[in-house]
């Protein structure tokens, strides 16, 4: 199976919460990533925990980690058009380098 | 350059054509790491270069696909005989530790 998966789609409202959640198989990984692809765009790193951590907070976004389950998620506040795109988790193997492993991606679509 | 540049921005190549995509790593970045993503679909490991180590051929989908990187520098990844199911957008990707920068990618189109 994926060693990384998300649900492939989720809707909100402009001005609600957006709760985006990816598991991962690996307990052994280092690094777990959230990226976002606006369309026609490159990957764009949003932030990073390391698996030592449980949370992390950047302005807008919070990132939960529970080690136990293997549950990534990612919390945007406040969601604006501007976020509607796809959010990518990712996960670094270990053995010496980060070698990262993609999710399937989920697409946000903010709606008035 | 600043970032991550890829060459070309898109490519429209015949069937059984080979192709030749090339990666200009940011400098300084001593891993490079080459993706595919197919329409709608999320990123799928390819290949990996370390520095002077053995790069991890793992992803690579057959033997028509290689990759090459000399040092530190420039990376090319080659389709040889390309099919149609080669039709993707090719990621390249560069780091020095934890965060890995993308460059916008080359659009592949076999017809």
């Amino acid at each position: 199976g994926e060693d990384v998966e998300q649900s492939l789609f989720l809707s909100v409202r402009e001005g609600d919460s957006s709760v985006i959640n990816c598991t991962y198989t690996d307990s052994s990984s280092t690094y777990l990533y959230w990226y976002k692809q606006e369309p026609g765009a490159g990957l764009q790193l949003l932030t990073y925990i390391f698996s030592n951590m449980d949370m992390k907070q950047d302005q807008r976004l919070t990132v939960l980690l529970n080690k136990k389950d293997k549950h990534l998620s990612l919390r945007i506040a406040d969601t604006q058009t501007g976020d509607s795109a796809i959010y990518f988790c990712a996960e670094s193997k270990p053995g010496g380098y980060n070698k990262l492993i993609f999710g399937a991606g989920t697409r946000l679509a903010v709606h008035p | 350059g600043a970032g991550v540049s890829q060459s070309p921005s898109n490519k429209v190549t015949e069937k059984g054509k080979d192709v030749e995509l090339r990666c200009d790593p940011i400098s300084g970045h001593t891993a490079l790491y080459w993706y595919r993503q197919r329409l709608g679909q999320g990123l799928e490991f390819l290949i990996y270069f370390q520095g002077n180590s053995a790069p991890d051929k793992s992803g690579l989908p057959s033997d028509r696909f290689s990759a090459e990187r000399t040092g530190e520098s420039v990376s090319t990844l080659t389709i040889q005989r390309t099919q149609q199911e080669d039709s993707a957008v090719y990621l390249c990707a560069s780091s020095r530790g934890t965060e890995a920068f993308f460059g916008q990618g080359t659009r592949l189109t076999v017809v």
